[in-house]
């Protein structure tokens, strides 16, 4: 089995429909991520938590939010989707170890591909 | 400014040649971390190779090698002896160690086609 799991795997929404997308972990991982891909701009951080009550903004959480229900589940919620928010998300998890120099990867799940008409 | 920088939009290379992908990167940390990711058709994204600042060697991972040159700020990634899976999109990612450590951020990456 997969450690990173994202739910759906797909989805096809309308404008102003409220979303979630999921991605559960059994990497035992203190930290996780969401990120969006779109093609062009690389991927960019949506939000991200060290631990359960541990969440914070990335570069663009604007429309989105997110829930952290346990260490190894992290939601990420469009409450109205719009079109521009089509792209493919990305979960991601790493340890919490990270002295200075060590590798500390992140993992990332298969993605969602999300399209808002 | 661009944090991650990958001039490549695309790059084609004959199976067996070896590839050079560009990466430059700009911070004002002493401690950082580079990453290089491959994402193929399939869309997941695996890991390849790490470089930490303070590591005096070049990362090297079997066919993939990271020419580090901190003066110029570069995390070139070296494919040798291209194959055919290797046709993929590559991303260069930094962690910093500001702003709680660990978030990467990303280069608009470089597609890359392994030729016959």
């Amino acid at each position: 089995d997969a450690d990173v799991t994202q739910t759906p795997r797909n989805r096809i929404t309308k404008t102003g429909k409220r979303i979630m997308l999921e991605c559960s972990q059994t990497k035992g991982h203190d930290r996780m991520y969401w990120y969006r891909q779109d093609p062009g701009l690389g991927l960019r951080l949506i939000y991200y938590s060290f631990d359960v009550k541990d969440i914070n903004k990335g570069e663009i959480s604007d429309g989105y939010s997110v829930s952290r229900q346990a260490q190894a589940k992290f939601s990420l919620s469009l409450e109205s989707a719009i079109p521009n928010q089509t792209a493919l998300y990305f979960c991601a998890t790493s340890d919490r170890r990270w002295p200075s120099g060590s590798l500390d990867e992140q993992f990332f799940g298969p993605g969602t591909r999300l399209t808002v008409l | 400014a661009q944090k991650i920088t990958q001039t490549q939009p695309g790059m084609f290379v004959q199976e067996k040649e070896a590839v050079t992908l560009d990466c430059t990167y700009d911070t004002s940390d002493q401690s950082y971390g580079l990453f290089w990711y491959k994402q193929p058709s399939s869309g997941e994204m695996i890991f390849l190779i790490y470089q930490g600042s303070y590591d005096e060697q070049n990362a090297t991972e079997g066919r993939y090698s990271l020419n580090f040159q901190k003066a110029r700020k570069s995390a070139n990634l070296v494919i040798s002896a291209s194959q055919l899976g290797d046709s993929a999109m590559y991303f260069c990612a930094m962690r910093e160690a500001g702003g709680g450590g660990n978030k990467l951020t990303f280069g608009t990456g470089t597609q890359l086609k392994v030729e016959l």
